[in-house]
């Protein structure tokens, strides 16, 4: 049983628009969880990680996560998309890397 | 930052050859390497995880005599896909890790093996 899911398979958002993708980790317990971004035509890039400590964790390019153990969620924000973030987004979660099934993101200018 | 090329990008051969995909740290030494799959619209799949000087760690219902992985130093794992069938196509993706503990994986540009 996949442990890790996305809720979205695609989002289609217009500019300026606020995302947020969801993701749910379903194996309590302690995990590393991490979200990754595929451009077109990239290979998978780190956005960011929660090891621990602070729940809130700020990632490049405006994005940030928030894990909330009573719902066993990490979901991943941005106040105002751009055009350039349109790519696939992977949630994942440690020990032994499990990704989750991917949400394309489509950033309409 | 920490970089991770994977050799070729795109191999086309017919059913029956065997094909070598080599993963290497660039500028960081991999400690653990693993191997992906992704199928198409599908997530990754971990194949095999690989640290240095031993044999590989792989996961449930990967063949280990169709997939060789050897990790011989700590910039280069390569990929052998034995014998290639058609169903052997996919998306075949390395990471690599550094150090230990809390570090992140560090992904190759993957590479699309296609067999006839």
């Amino acid at each position: 049983a996949q442990s890790v899911s996305q809720h979205n398979h695609h989002v289609i958002l217009s500019e300026a628009a606020s995302l947020e993708l969801g993701c749910n980790n379903s194996h309590g317990g302690t995990v590393n969880l991490f979200w990754y971004v595929q451009y077109p035509g990239q290979h998978l890039q780190l956005l960011l990680k929660y090891f621990s400590g602070d729940p809130l964790v700020k990632g490049i390019k405006g994005f940030e996560a928030e894990f909330i153990k009573s719902k066993f969620s990490f979901n991943l924000r941005k106040p105002s998309v751009q055009w350039s973030d349109t790519a696939e987004y992977f949630c994942a979660r440690e020990p032994k890397l499990t990704f989750g099934g991917g949400t394309r993101v489509l950033v309409k200018p | 930052g920490a970089v991770v090329s994977q050799h070729p990008s795109r191999v086309i051969c017919k059913s029956g050859t065997s094909v070598k995909i080599e993963c290497r740290s660039l500028d960081f030494q991999a400690t653990t390497m693993f191997w992906y799959r992704q199928f198409p619209k599908q997530s990754l799949m971990l194949m095999a995880t690989s640290n240095e000087g031993s044999k590989a760690t792989y996961e449930q219902g990967v063949e280990k005599d169709k997939f060789l992985i050897n990790h011989a130093s700590l910039t280069l794992s390569t990929l052998t896909v034995t014998s290639a069938h058609p169903e052997d196509s996919s998306f075949y993706i390395c990471s690599a890790r550094g150090g230990w503990g809390n570090q992140p994986q560090h992904f190759g540009d993957g590479t699309r093996l296609s067999i006839l």
